[in-house]
């Protein structure tokens, strides 16, 4: 068990849709990532999180979009959903700014039909 | 940009076989390395890493060395067990962004 809790584990909804994925970070880490793992994109990073400010952002869609909370959990909220947004999406932490050790959850796996 | 390459899977061994696993890479600087293995139905752990030229890293059994020359962190174990399968992650950390391979997916039968 990493100690990063993702809810819900699996998500169905339909195009045109909005979600909203929920992570707690493993006790003590102030970082939070957002992951999307797809079969043909394989493992992006979407954007990062340190102590309640935004700081990195990578592949991520103006579509989506993410915060972290005063208690350090995080939220990631996908809008105007296409079918090629079904994918893994995974939220990781660590205790400082950088990737240097990550701890992954077990991800929500998003279908959008 | 940077960008990591691994072999292509899947990989299928028999018990105590020696694995590689190839992992090159692009990078301006001087990245760090790691390798994650996702097993089933989890999400990624950090298997080992490293950070500058000809380290190496170790966990369970299983080594990668830093080659600048080559540009690579090819993953290794001597005796593969069951228990070792599962999908495995080349990454590089550079400039405050983390890449990614594709994944080995790593079956290991008895």
């Amino acid at each position: 068990d990493s100690g990063v809790t993702q809810t819900p584990k699996h998500l169905i909804t339909a195009t045109g849709q909005r979600v909203t994925l929920r992570c707690s970070p493993r006790s003590g880490d102030l970082s939070v990532y957002w992951y999307q793992q797809s079969l043909d994109q394989g493992l992006q990073f979407l954007i990062q999180y340190y102590n309640g400010e935004e700081r990195a952002k990578g592949n991520i869609l103006e579509r989506f979009s993410a915060q972290q909370f005063p208690d350090l959990h995080s939220e990631l909220n996908l809008s105007s959903l296409e079918l090629g947004d079904s994918a893994l999406y995974f939220c990781a932490s660590s205790l400082g700014q950088g990737h240097e050790k990550l701890f992954f959850g077990s991800g929500t796996q998003l279908s959008v039909l | 940009g940077d960008s990591v390459t691994q072999m292509e899977g899947p990989v299928t061994l028999s018990e105590e076989a020696f694995l590689t696993i190839n992992c090159t890479y692009t990078a301006t600087g001087y990245p760090s390395l790691f390798w994650y293995v996702q097993y089933p139905g989890e999400g990624l752990q950090l298997l080992l890493k490293a950070t500058k030229a000809d380290d190496k890293g170790s966990n369970k059994g299983f080594e990668a060395t830093y080659r600048k020359e080559t540009t690579s962190f090819h993953l290794e174990k001597g005796s593969v067990q069951v228990s070792d399968s599962a999908v495995y992650f080349c990454a590089l950390y550079n400039n405050n962004d983390m890449r990614f391979g594709a994944g080995t997916r790593l079956t290991v039968k008895p």
